[in-house]
């Protein structure tokens, strides 16, 4: 089994509509988790931590459930400009795991 | 302002060269690290480096030697290419909040397009 493991999509959502997704993490020892975004034949970029207490920036929700150990993130009235790849990302020690990436695809 | 870069962006080679990859970063951050990315694995970490002078392997570390003289630059080499190697490669870097703290937050670099015929 993977250590972080996501839903690989893609996810087509219409444009204004509420999207959210899971990513799992087999390992209750991890400490820090992210979520970082992903645009095509681009390098991924930070688009937020994740707090034990769930946090929101803007239009995106991202929360953290250690019993099931899983974090969710979820984006309210999405853009177009949503549209990309959002990786889950672990953090064990000195270790940073990486998901392989959940598409989404915004439509018009 | 930098940040992270990584030469060439773009690289054809052939099978049995040697090459490396740049990485540098202007920010001093204490750990950096090597990834490649390919279709249907995600990122997978080459070697990461949390000082200078100080590296570790890996998940795939096989065919890949890296150094850090210093704390800005972290080359990556490929001894001898192979095409299983083409992919793109990116350097990221990774602040501390204190000393000897673990990585936190990374900044990647734009990535290198490394193709092996």
């Amino acid at each position: 089994r993977k250590e972080v493991e996501q839903d690989p999509g893609p996810f087509n959502v219409p444009e204004g509509a509420t999207v959210a997704f899971n990513c799992t993490y087999s390992n209750s020892a991890s400490q820090s988790f992210f979520w970082y975004r992903q645009d095509c034949r681009k390098e991924p970029k930070l688009l937020m931590s994740v707090y034990s207490s769930g946090n929101e920036d803007g239009r995106f929700t991202a929360q953290l459930n250690r019993a099931s150990q899983y974090i969710s993130l979820l984006i309210r009235d999405s853009k177009l400009s949503d549209s990309a790849t959002y990786l889950c990302v672990v953090r064990r020690d000195d270790k940073i795991i990486f998901g392989k990436g959940t598409r989404l695809h915004i439509l018009p | 302002d930098a940040g992270i870069t990584q030469s060439p962006r773009y690289k054809i080679t052939e099978t049995g060269r040697q090459v490396t990859l740049m990485c540098h970063q202007t920010w001093s951050h204490s750990y950096m690290f090597w990834y490649r990315q390919d279709l249907g694995h995600g990122l997978r970490l080459i070697y990461y480096s949390a000082a200078a002078d100080i590296t570790d392997k890996g998940e795939v570390p096989d065919g890949y030697v890296v150094s850090r003289s210093k704390t800005e630059n972290f080359p990556l080499t490929l001894e001898s290419a192979t095409r299983s190697q083409t992919s793109v490669y990116f350097c990221a870097s990774s602040e501390n909040r204190e000393v000897a703290a673990p990585p936190d937050t990374q900044y990647f670099g734009p990535g290198t397009r490394l193709t092996v015929l």
